[in-house]
């Protein structure tokens, strides 16, 4: 079976500090794991995905397979970025299924 | 390229009626994922299908919801008899194939069921 756990539903900062959104996961096999975006009034949209290894609007993350884990970072908050964020994971076996977290709001406040 | 599609973007029904929600995938796009969201949770996988097959249906509850995606037209879900439980967003996603590929994601149908 495969989870995906975010432990904040919600999480504020303020404009210019630092954000870590978390994101644990449990596969038994070689996942694929992706960020999703939801900002107001908006569809989801994909962030970012770990095989790219690449920074999207200021955005990381990192799969570590020891901790099962693939937080989203950004060095410096800014207020375009509160939005509703979802881990989400893709199974070797299961096509362009995903399997989502519950979803953090961020709020970065000015 | 318009995205995905999905209409009505709200739905309110009847305890009793069906509902239709539809989706047309992008163009190009040959395979179609529907997920739902209940209030304060995730999204939660439902059902996958390429045209006129099911391919994985294992998310969709065993009575009164069907899918279908059709030769000609958009990918349908329905819902017979809904009730207050089956109020959710309901997000459809398309791709062009099944592996390696992002999935597009519609801007849902808010079905309220009064």
């Amino acid at each position: 079976a495969q989870r995906v756990t975010q432990p904040e539903k919600l999480l504020s900062v303020f404009k210019g500090a630092p954000v870590e959104l978390k994101c644990n996961y449990s596969y038994s096999g070689s996942p694929e794991l992706f960020w999703y975006v939801q900002y107001s009034r908006q569809r989801l949209q994909l962030l970012l995905r770990h095989i790219s290894r690449e920074s999207i609007k200021g955005f990381t993350a990192d799969l570590n397979k020891g901790e099962t884990s693939f937080h989203l970072k950004k060095p410096f908050a800014q207020e375009e970025d509160s939005a509703m964020y979802y881990c989400a994971l893709r199974g070797e076996t299961s096509g362009s299924r995903l399997t989502f977290g519950e979803g953090t709001q961020l709020t970065v406040n000015p | 390229n318009a995205g995905v599609m999905q209409n009505p973007r709200h739905l309110v029904r009847r305890r009793g009626q069906e509902a239709r929600l539809r989706c047309s995938p992008m163009k190009g796009h040959s395979h179609v994922y529907w997920y739902r969201q209940l209030p304060e949770e995730g999204l939660k996988f439902m059902v996958y299908l390429q045209k006129e097959n099911i391919i994985d249906e294992s998310g969709m509850p065993k009575e009164r919801f069907s899918a279908e995606f059709p030769k000609e037209g958009p990918s349908i879900l329905r819902i017979q008899q809904v009730v207050r439980g089956d109020s959710a967003a309901y997000f459809c996603a398309s791709s062009p194939r099944d592996k390696n590929t992002e999935a597009f994601f519609g801007q849902g149908t808010r079905l309220t069921v009064v």
